[in-house]
């Protein structure tokens, strides 16, 4: 079964506004993490925000905060003041209880215009 | 700090051929973790290591297809015999304590 589901295959925003990437996970444990990643056209995997299951407050790292909606499930990547260089597939992942396997949506490309 | 290496970055082989490809994790990181990823399929979650120790290869799709960690700087991932649906881009990730994991650059296959 999906355990992380990310239902916008492709995104556009224009530069300097905002832009929320959705995504709901599916699990039975009360412990878990939740990660973005950034994959550029380059192909790496770059880690942007972590969100634990157990915080009370939204994660923040710079422009990238975490609308995190424990009751809904979901966990929503907001980038504020997009620029250009935010073009790229975004992923969400969860890791649950303990295990420390990682799963992954299927991907959000989010493309800046200028 | 290197980062997480695997190489080669790109390798083409032909059908039938054996595939080999290699990963060295962060110095310290425990954990190791391989990764497929496709147009189709996405990230898939291959096998992964602790202490060297297989944990779970339940993704492994065939076979066809194993993995090693003789050393806790060291791991493979091996296709034999290979085919032109094993074409994707291999990643290599570790992760220590920590929270995030830290993904190697990939390695783009082509079996033609």
């Amino acid at each position: 079964a999906q355990k992380i589901t990310q239902t916008q295959p492709g995104m556009f925003v224009q530069e300097k506004e905002a832009v929320t990437l959705d995504c709901t996970y599916d699990t039975s444990d009360q412990s878990y993490g939740l990660f973005w990643y950034k994959q550029p056209s380059s192909g790496e995997m770059i880690f942007l925000i972590y969100q634990g299951s157990y915080d009370e407050q939204n994660a923040t790292e710079g422009r990238y905060s975490l609308n995190f909606q424990k009751a809904r499930k979901s966990a929503n990547l907001v980038i504020s003041a997009s620029q250009l260089g935010d073009s790229a597939m975004y992923f969400c992942a969860m890791r649950e209880g303990g295990n420390n396997d990682m799963r992954f949506g299927a991907g959000t490309r989010l493309t800046v215009k200028p | 700090d290197a980062g997480v290496i695997q190489s080669p970055r790109h390798e083409v082989t032909e059908m039938g051929q054996e595939v080999t490809l290699r990963c060295k994790p962060i110095s310290g990181h425990d954990y190791l973790f391989w990764y497929r990823q496709t147009m189709m399929r996405g990230l898939e979650l291959l096998i992964y290591f602790n202490n060297n120790v297989p944990i779970d290869d339940s993704g492994m799709p065939e076979d066809r297809f194993s993995a090693k960690m003789p050393n806790a700087s060291f791991s493979t991932l091996k296709i034999q015999p290979s085919e032109p649906r094993d074409s994707a881009v291999y990643f290599c990730a570790s992760t220590g304590r920590g929270l995030g994991y830290t993904f190697g650059s990939g390695t783009r296959l082509t079996v033609v």
